[in-house]
């Protein structure tokens, strides 16, 4: 079972706007609005940022959001603070109840 | 507050088995599916499976179908991820994280992580 595919790095200055992508197909993103994005700081347990494709749960910065279009998911990062420099990765549940992350993509600062 | 805690790290020889508890609180135990991931170094996320604990039902990744079985206790809200026949590409960290559901894949809340190291 294929991860879903992510850019392995993303780069911004602060301030800017970043996207990441998560491409699947429509077995998994294309198919259902269960598209979660995790971020991770090294050494940490991951983080929950987003889900259902654009959902923020309490907490969360309005700076993240999330959408999706077709089989391809995304997560903008707007306003890129120090404090975002990590790992960030999407997941969907994909049919017969299993679920799949994305490959990973690593955020840094320019 | 809602907490996962995990059993300790283990060094497992090739071959032997190891079971990983992850132990809930401060939330109802049988409300949240219970989801298993794991993270070899330097490597991404990989999810392994999940159960819902307050029937039993359990999935699993294809990947590790007849090696991997998770189990519940509603006596003292624990799960238990179990990984037989070891390999060496099985060192990794394993994390339980809580599922608001069955297919949502919302995982809100993470445990530490265990350290599964596979050394001869």
């Amino acid at each position: 079972q294929s991860a879903l595919t992510q850019p392995a790095s993303v780069s911004g200055s602060p301030g800017q706007s970043i996207t990441i992508s998560c491409s699947g197909t429509s077995s998994d993103i294309g198919g259902y609005n269960y598209v979660s994005w995790y971020q991770q700081h090294q050494g940490k347990a991951p983080k929950l940022i987003i889900y259902g494709v654009s959902n923020r749960p309490s907490g969360i910065s309005d700076r993240f959001s999330g959408s999706k279009s077709g089989n391809t998911a995304s997560l903008t990062i707007s306003g890129l603070r120090a404090e975002d420099e990590a790992d960030y990765y999407c997941s969907s549940y994909r049919s017969s109840n299993i679920h799949v992350f994305g490959t990973g993509t690593k955020v840094t600062g320019l | 507050q809602v907490e996962l805690v995990q059993s300790g790290a283990e060094v497992k020889q090739p071959g032997a088995s190891v079971k990983v508890s992850c132990k809930a609180s401060e939330y109802t135990f049988s409300s949240y599916s219970l989801h298993w991931v794991r993270q070899a170094p330097g490597q991404g996320l990989e999810w392994m499976g999940i159960v819902n604990p307050s029937g039993g039902r359990t999935s699993y990744a294809q990947k590790f179908q007849g090696r991997v079985i998770i189990t519940r206790d509603t006596s003292t809200n624990t799960v238990y991820m179990e990984l037989s026949s070891l390999r060496y590409e099985d060192t990794a960290v394993y994390y339980c994280a809580r599922g608001y559901d069955f297919w949502s894949g919302r995982m809100d809340v993470w445990g530490q992580g265990t350290t599964v190291t596979v050394s001869s």
